[in-house]
């Protein structure tokens, strides 16, 4: 079966520091999100991109986060100023026409 | 916002037997719901949906139930396999909205 790939599996930053995280979605997907988890909450939405532009965001998703797919194939997720608090699993997604997603393996980030 | 949630943290239930998993809702707006199972250091792997029209979805040992007025849903597995011990995720789709809502996820044990 067709995967989302993430990279990397494991980021460390410092605080303040930039992070761009990595994915490829399926090929034939036409709807790309970014999810995260802390460690023991829920699976949380952070933003919806289709036809090159941001669909949906959350309250989550401010000034620092931006999402970008700059070559057809690739979706990234960039902090631009990480925080203590960024630290989480990453996840990426992505979905043809259908509800169901389908999520990559995560990045887990750790922001010291 | 906890318009989805799973109120059992951990499930521990005998090889052979049934699991049953609960996700109960308050946004009556939500017209799909979808299982996911998370392995450790993996992504959610969806199982199993249903649309808010039906009462009830079967995949081999895999059954959804949804119940509208009670605004609950249910995962049933039958026979429980070792291979089933995962944190399960109930998920909730908003129509007209891009995203999904996680509940905070069941983690089901099976004894051999």
């Amino acid at each position: 079966e067709p995967e989302v790939t993430q990279t990397p599996s494991h980021q460390v930053t410092q605080m303040g520091q930039e992070v761009i995280l990595r994915c490829v979605p399926i090929s034939n997907h036409l709807y790309f999100y970014w999810y995260r988890q802390i460690l023991g909450q829920k699976v949380e939405f952070l933003v919806s991109f289709y036809n090159n532009e941001i669909s949906e965001k959350s309250e989550i998703f401010d000034d620092q986060f931006s999402v970008e797919r700059p070559d057809g194939s690739n979706f990234t997720l960039k902090i631009r100023s990480t925080k203590l608090e960024d630290s989480a699993m990453y996840f990426c997604a992505s979905r043809e026409r259908g509800i169901r997603l389908f999520f990559g393996s995560g990045t887990q980030l750790s922001v010291l | 916002d906890q318009q989805v949630k799973q109120n059992s943290p951990s499930l521990s239930v005998q090889e052979g037997r049934i699991s049953i998993l609960n996700c109960d809702y308050t946004n009556s707006m939500f017209d799909y719901f979808l299982w996911y199972k998370k392995y450790p250091a993996e992504g959610p792997t969806f199982l199993i949906s249903i649309s808010s029209i039906k009462d009830k979805n079967e995949d081999g040992r895999f059954t959804v139930f949804l119940n509208k007025s009670a605004k609950h849903l249910s995962l049933h597995i039958v026979p429980s396999q070792p291979g089933d011990s995962a944190v399960y995720f109930c998920a909730a789709h908003n129509f007209g909205n891009e995203k999904l809502t996680f509940g905070t996820g069941t983690r089901l044990t099976i004894i051999p």
